[in-house]
């Protein structure tokens, strides 16, 4: 399976701040790459969709680049709803995966 | 309008099998490049992929569980269905479903709410 490695594990940011979660691989996966917010007690909520792609409905302030192996999530202005987990997910393999997690209190 | 909904038991004893089932409305998955998935989460960990079953009955697993897990569809009834055998206290989660869209069968846009499966004897 491909392994997908997040960073920062967690992170406490204040409300209007911009911040930028990193997911790495070890080997190319093209642009087969998503990320999900997740809030406690919730299913995931897909944000972006092939790396950069927004997803309907998701605000503008989210946005996602990369290519191959290294991928970041920015959310460009933080809101208090955005504290959530938020986890990547490649599809270039049928056998998805998924990154550990990055916690974002604010 | 897209659902998914999980069923199956909360508990579970050691060594037992678990048999889940995903009902599905507002799409078909005999679309093609149509694909449902099953996730799980231990509580307070991470999201960890299980398997997926595609529109042409095609079927991927997750190598660390791929001989103890089973996944099938029944088209006619919009299911899908999970089975995972000699369950463990450490396969305690929530099993979600998913769909995948095409064309790409990517990623999943629509989740189920989950389901939290205890295992204990």
């Amino acid at each position: 399976d491909i392994q997908l490695t997040q960073s920062p594990a967690s992170l406490s940011a204040s409300v209007g701040d911009r911040v930028t979660i990193t997911c790495r691989t070890r080997q190319s996966i093209s642009v087969y790459l998503q990320w999900y917010q997740q809030k406690p007690g919730q299913a995931p909520e897909l944000l972006i969709y092939l790396a950069s792609s927004l997803q309907s409905g998701v605000p503008s302030r989210f946005s996602g680049r990369g290519s191959e192996t290294d991928f970041t999530l920015t959310i460009s202005s933080l809101q208090p709803e955005d504290s959530a987990t938020y986890y990547c997910q490649q599809s270039f393999s049928p056998v998805h995966t998924f990154g550990q997690g990055t916690k974002l209190e604010i | 309008q897209v659902t998914l909904r999980e069923s199956g038991p909360a508990l579970v004893k050691p060594t037992q099998t678990l048999t889940l089932t995903c009902t599905f409305s507002g799409f078909s998955l005999s679309t093609s490049g149509m694909c449902v998935s099953w996730v799980r989460q231990p509580p307070g960990k991470a999201l960890e992929w299980l398997a997926r079953i595609d529109w042409d009955d095609g079927k991927h697993y997750s190598a660390s569980l791929k001989t103890r897990l089973t996944i099938s569809k029944d088209t006619s009834r919009n299911q899908v269905v999970l089975t995972m055998t000699n369950m463990d206290p450490e396969d305690t989660a929530t099993y979600y479903c998913a769909r995948t869209p095409p064309p790409s069968s990517s990623w999943y846009d629509f989740w189920g709410r989950g389901i939290l499966v205890t295992v204990s004897s």
